[in-house]
């Protein structure tokens, strides 16, 4: 298994440019998430998602849209770049988002991190 | 969502044991504790979790306290690897989002 696939590595942006970044994984995940992380700061969320066709905000999710159209990919789109959400993008994923108690126990996947700069 | 409290540092010698607190006083009964960690240009990964009783693994031990209101991640023996941000985070049942804290950045001393 390849886990949790990001790419880009590494992208620079002009403000108000358009981007996606993509996030595959090949677990059979149902769970799957974005992550930014800041310089000091912790990871915070910006969307998440349970499953195929369902999504749901996090901490952070303005300026950012997302969508769930198979169980193995998690894009997370920026619609009009800002130097705000110059930061590193971790996607990550684990077996099962479900509410009831199937989720609570799953370890969560990271993958490599997409260091975005906008200038 | 339950929050978590963790030291912004630690430091320790190698080869010596290593407890990391967290407080999360206000835990619910469907809150189990999970703790991850972040070496150096990597995303994080996962070390241990725990509801209520004491848990080991080959990475590491979680002791939980009675009232469940704080627990300690113990590193048996340190070793330079071990040089991360570490983060205790509470995960409910009923919730599907998964909140990270700020962490502690724990440095090791050869």
């Amino acid at each position: 298994n390849a886990g949790v696939t990001q790419t880009p590595k590494f992208q620079v942006l002009k403000t108000g440019q358009s981007m996606t970044l993509q996030c595959a994984q090949d677990m059979n995940h149902e769970y799957m998430s974005w992550y930014r992380q800041d310089p000091g700061m912790g990871l915070r969320l910006i969307h998440y998602s349970v499953g195929a066709g369902i999504t749901d905000q996090g901490e952070v999710p303005n300026g950012y849209n997302v969508s769930r159209s198979t169980t193995e990919d998690f894009p997370l789109r920026l619609l009009s770049a800002a130097p705000s959400q110059t930061s590193v993008y971790f996607c990550a994923s684990s077996y099962s988002g479900l509410p009831g108690g199937q989720g609570s126990t799953d370890t969560q996947y990271f993958g490599p991190g997409t260091r975005l700069t906008v200038l | 969502d339950a929050k978590t409290t963790q030291p912004n540092s630690m430091e320790s010698n190698e080869e010596e044991p290593v407890h990391l607190p967290c407080n999360h006083s206000t835990i619910s009964g469907t809150d189990y504790i999970h703790w991850y960690r972040q070496l150096p240009s990597q995303g994080p990964e996962y070390v241990i979790h725990g509801l209520t009783s004491n848990v080991n693994n080959r990475m590491a031990s979680l002791a939980i306290a009675e009232d469940r209101k704080s627990s300690t991640l113990i590193l048996h023996r340190a070793t330079l690897r071990d040089a991360a941000v570490y983060y205790c985070i509470l995960r409910d049942v009923f919730d599907d989002k998964i909140i990270f804290g700020k962490g502690t950045r724990l440095h090791i001393l050869p």
